[in-house]
Parts: C-alpha cells; structure tokens; sequence
C-alpha cells in the first residue's frame, strides 16, 4: 500500500557532518509531522507543516536542525554539524486534514559516532 | 517537562486476561487522545483514539477510557493475545500538536 516512507532507513555519520532525511507522505495528506525518539525515549515534536502555512518549528531543538517541504508532499530534514547527542530514530507522519490520526513511517535511525 | 506520561515501562500479561495500559496528561486542555501501537523496526500503527467529550470508546477487543477530571486515560485489551504484544504509546493534545507518552511495552505470555 502507499504509506508513508521515509529514507534512509539507517544512517551512519561522523560526528561534525550534515546529514539529510526524506519523507514521502500518504498522497494527499495535508498535514506533516516529524518526530524523533532517543533510546528509552517517547516521540518528541519537531516540527509540523500544514498546507501552504508557516510550519510550527518550536520543536526543533537548536538552529542545527531544519526542515521543508517542497510542492506540498516530500520533506527533508538537515541536520548540520550533527553531534553524538542527535543519535535517535527520527520518525515522520503525515495525515489528512479531517481527522487527527497521523500515519507513521518506519523512521530512519540515526547514528552518529 | 512531560505533559503525557506513561509510568508502567512494562507489563506482562497471560494470554486471554486483561491488559491495562495507563497514561496521564498534565494539560486539561487537551481535547483529543490516541494510542498507539508499535512493533521493532516499525512506525508507530494507529490503534483507537478518543474525543474530550467521550468517556469511553470501543473498537473490537480495544476500548479507551477517559477520566477528565482525574487527567488520565486507560486502554484495555480483552482478551489480551500474544500478537499484542509491542510497545504501546498514548498521545493527547489539541489543534494539531499532539505530545507522546515514553511508551509501555506489553509482553502477553502463551
């Protein structure tokens, strides 16, 4: 089925480096959340875009981290000058713009050494 | 500071019992509520989610309660099988931002 991917599955970066994730949401989805979960951690907010409106960036954790979404579909999030700290599955959701359920992809684990 | 939390980091269970799985929320404007069910290596799947005007709602062997006054919301498993088991994340929030409890890993034992 068309869910929600996200790419790549697993990233390993040195510490210093940039580093940039994809996601592909469900077609048609107006809505687009990014998350991450450290080890023995819940999801954490970063960010959230809607439409054609100014995304809720108050998430994002330091100017290290960026994020958008090109034509309303596929988003990538950068992080630049990555540090062992940013280690973390990173998950992205997207979800229509009727109902509050957001549909998960498999999240891209990030190691940073 | 956590405005959804999940104090139970685990819970083992006998297959065909009940599970109960708890979460507590700090904001009383939070209006909408979800869990969430999540297998390694996987996304968090959708489970069963929960308005603030609802006490209860029931989906197959699912159902959620809501205790507003008290902040917190359960959901039960009955009867509890071994595919079940996974980690199990509440969400409540409001508009369009929603905050995750740390997640409950269920064990139901054959």
């Amino acid at each position: 089925g068309a869910g929600v991917s996200q790419s790549p599955s697993n990233k390993v970066t040195e510490k210093g480096k940039d580093v940039e994730l994809r996601c592909d949401p469900i077609s048609g989805h107006t809505a687009l959340y990014w998350y991450r979960q450290s080890l023995g951690q819940g999801l954490e907010f970063l960010i959230y875009f809607q439409g054609n409106s100014a995304p809720d960036k108050s998430g994002l954790p330091s100017d290290r981290f960026s994020a958008e979404r090109t034509g309303g579909s596929v988003s990538t999030l950068t992080i630049q000058r990555t540090q062992q700290e940013d280690s973390a599955v990173y998950l992205c959701a997207s979800r229509t713009g009727l109902d509050y359920e957001q549909y998960f992809g498999p999240g891209t684990r990030l190691t940073v050494t | 500071d956590q405005q959804v939390k999940q104090n139970s980091p685990s819970l083992s269970v006998q297959e065909g019992r009940i599970s109960i799985l708890n979460c507590d929320y700090t904001n009383s404007m939070f209006d909408y509520f979800l869990w969430y069910k999540k297998y390694p290596a996987e996304g968090p799947t959708f489970l069963i989610s929960i308005s603030s005007i609802k006490d209860k709602n029931e989906d197959g062997r699912f159902t959620v309660f809501l205790n507003k006054s008290a902040k917190h919301l359960s959901l039960h498993i009955v009867p509890s099988q071994p595919g079940d088991s996974a980690v199990y994340f509440c969400a409540a929030g409001k508009f369009n931002k929603f905050y995750f409890g740390s997640g409950t890993k269920l064990n139901v034992k054959p």
